[in-house]
């Protein structure tokens, strides 16, 4: 079956844009979470859908947002762009019903590199 | 607290074992994870064992547990050329779902020849 998708695979914006991200689960899954990777500040957790809820966050400003459809697809949304958006934003998804590694493998696309001039 | 250490580099001869070190805060996370990132990708699981294990293999990963100094080890028999990448240690947090994982800052595996 399909992987997790990520779209676009690159995007460059300006400082004070805002931009949306897509990411498409595996089919089944209705858990999705969103991580920012840095070189400075690794793999941060940003937050996680459910069934169109979020369900857990990370310390990130309110100028990151995001949301779930009925399909669990899932978007993210970043306003006034600044310099030190730039990053890989990476999406996972998982069943989400369980906290037991063995039945929530999580599995990762291969994120939208975000660069912010 | 929530943290997790890692060395960022390491460089073995191929057909060596490699060993990844990681150190972690949070005594009470319940799992512990290895993930790996090759160049252009997301991260893939590669291993994970539960907090009360004190090992646990998988064909040529061997997953070391020292939960009273709180250090994880990734262990890789034979190093291939195709191991390269970067390895992230990652926990998850008591009470959080398996989805919201804190993660080290990686450590880069160089294969040579």
């Amino acid at each position: 079956k399909a992987g997790v998708t990520q779209t676009p695979r690159y995007l460059i914006k300006t400082r004070g844009q805002q931009v949306t991200l897509s990411c498409s689960p595996i089919s089944g899954h209705r858990s999705v979470s969103w991580y920012q990777q840095t070189p400075g500040q690794g793999l941060q957790f940003l937050f996680e859908y459910f069934s169109e809820t979020q369900r857990n966050k990370g310390n990130f400003p309110g100028r990151f947002s995001g949301r779930q459809f009925s399909n669990s697809r899932s978007e993210m949304n970043v306003s006034t762009l600044e310099l030190g958006d730039s990053a890989l934003y990476l999406c996972a998804s998982s069943f989400g019903l369980t906290g037991n590694p063995t039945n929530e493998k999580l599995f990762f696309g291969s994120g939208t590199q975000l660069s912010v001039l | 607290g929530e943290d997790v250490e890692q060395s960022l580099f390491l460089s073995v001869r191929e057909g060596d074992s490699s060993v990844i070190n990681c150190t972690y805060t949070d005594s009470s996370s319940t799992y512990l994870y290895w993930y790996k990132q090759e160049p252009g990708a997301g991260l893939q699981l590669l291993t994970y064992i539960f907090s009360n294990m004190d090992m646990k293999q998988d064909q040529r990963l061997t997953v070391l547990l020292n939960k009273k100094d709180k250090h994880l080890s990734l262990r890789i028999a034979d190093t291939q050329t195709g191991d390269s990448a970067i390895y992230f240690c990652a926990e998850t947090p008591p009470g959080s779902s398996a989805s919201k994982i804190i993660f080290g800052s990686g450590t880069r595996l160089s294969i040579r020849p």
